[in-house]
């Protein structure tokens, strides 16, 4: 039984280029997470969909940062223009549903660095 | 502002023995928490939860106990293996609030030697 799938699971580019981050949720699922995680600020939500409808994009950091889920098996981060202080790592997770009882399941992550 | 905090960065036990990993959280609306197990290079996997109902959850070696009044969770692992080395997140979430996205701490990276 696949799990939720990211792509790449590296990313390393150049400050100003844009990047995209995609993920595969787990079928059946109807939430998806995406996640940041950095030394600072551990593992913070970015923004949530359900039912592929963005519900709460309150955790994204800034208007370079966009996410789309055209239908139920892809979404993706976009970051426009990159910055150094993006690199972390972007984990993206889904779940049967919006409540949060429900356990998420995690990807394994894009490892993003930005030069 | 840290709403879920966990104040050790690493712990290292004997295989065998008990692991105790500590969680606190300051957002009394906070009703239901769970722990996440991380493994390098992989996503957090779902490990266990308890909702403020209880004061005690328990699957096999793993247990989640919680004092709401201290505002305080905790994870034993009983008894510890090596394979059980990672990093531990707990998380918490306002269920009944408006909403009740997951609040993770930091982690505790747990070390279990043979």
């Amino acid at each position: 039984d696949a799990g939720v799938i990211q792509s790449p699971r590296h990313e390393v580019t150049e400050m100003g280029q844009e990047v995209t981050l995609r993920c595969k949720p787990i079928s059946g699922h109807n939430s998806l997470f995406w996640y940041r995680q950095t030394m600072m600020r551990g593992l913070e939500l970015l923004i949530y969909f359900n039912n592929n409808v963005p519900i709460d994009d309150s955790g994204m950091p800034e208007d370079r940062f966009s996410a789309k889920m055209p239908n139920a098996s892809f979404s993706t981060l976009k970051i426009q223009p990159s910055e150094p202080r993006d690199s972390a790592v972007y984990f993206c997770a889904s779940s049967l549903t919006v409540a949060w009882d429900q356990p998420q399941h995690f990807g394994d992550g894009t490892r993003l660095s930005i030069l | 502002d840290q709403q879920v905090k966990q104040n050790s960065p690493s712990l290292s036990v004997q295989e065998g023995r008990i692991s105790i990993l500590n969680c606190d959280y300051t957002n009394s609306m906070f009703d239901y928490f769970l722990w996440y197990k991380k493994y390098p290079a992989e996503g957090p996997t779902f490990l266990i939860s308890i909702s403020s109902i209880k004061d005690k959850n328990e699957d096999g070696r793993f247990t989640v106990f919680l004092n709401k009044s201290a505002k305080h969770l905790s994870l034993h692992i009983v008894p510890s293996q090596p394979g059980d080395s990672a990093v531990y997140f707990c998380a918490a979430s306002a269920l009944s609030g408006n909403t009740g996205k997951l609040i993770f701490g930091q982690g505790t990276t747990l070390q279990v030697k043979p």
